[in-house]
């Protein structure tokens, strides 16, 4: 069975451009969610997607943003980059319910010049 | 505001030693805990889940935690290291509607392993 997949695996970016990842859940999983992972830290959530409604942000700008296509599918945006927004973008799904586990994708390595 | 702290950022241990990863949490309600293990450059693998129930759990690759809701405490165990255990290992807590919607990292500990 395949995993989460996401989209492309690595990508450099000008500051000011903008960026699309994208994430292909779990067969069966309605649940999408986005991490930012910046070098030497953990994680940190950026959006939460069920059944294509948005059922949780993160703290971060409204450069983010984010969507779920009817078959789970999800994509990342983010405008106008900072340097800063250099990092490992992690995707990952799930069932959605109570009680169950989120399984990550191997995520994006954006670096941004 | 939910919370996770791993107070050690970088251990080492010798291949074949025992190994404790020390994880305290803050959260309001019973919480959905977590430790999953990051390979350079590489996703995130989930090594063990607490949600309810005994709170001794065990885990893929022969680790265990213990859940003291007393201490906040979520540790992770394994009583003998192998070299390919090295990478670093992330406790977390589900903060959202569900266990898995929003799910809350501590900043990690790199673990060495000494031949």
């Amino acid at each position: 069975d395949a995993g989460v997949t996401q989209s492309p695996t690595h990508l450099i970016k000008t500051r000011g451009q903008h960026v699309t990842l994208r994430c292909s859940p779990i067969s069966g999983h309605k649940s999408v969610s986005w991490y930012q992972q910046v070098l030497g830290q953990g994680p940190q959530f950026i959006f939460q997607y069920y059944e294509k409604e948005e059922r949780g942000r993160g703290n971060f700008p409204d450069r983010f943003s984010a969507r779920q296509f009817p078959n789970y599918s999800s994509e990342l945006n983010v405008n106008a980059l900072l340097l800063g927004d250099s990092a490992l973008y992690l995707c990952a799904s799930s069932l959605g319910g109570l009680n169950t586990e989120a399984f990550f994708g191997q995520g994006t390595r954006l670096t941004v010049v | 505001a939910q919370s996770v702290t791993q107070p050690d950022i970088h251990i080492t241990v010798s291949e074949g030693a025992s190994l404790e990863l020390r994880c305290n949490y803050s959260y309001g309600a019973t919480p959905y805990l977590f430790w999953y293990v990051q390979s350079p450059g590489q996703g995130l693998q989930l090594l063990l889940k607490y949600f309810s129930g005994d709170t001794l759990v065990q885990g893929i690759k022969g680790f265990e935690a213990e859940f003291k809701r007393s201490q906040s405490s979520f540790n992770l165990r394994k009583p003998s290291v192998h070299w390919s255990d090295a990478a670093e290992y992330f406790c977390a807590v589900g903060a959202g509607y569900s266990s898995a919607s929003k799910i809350i990292f501590g900043s990690g500990t790199r673990l060495s392993i000494r031949p």
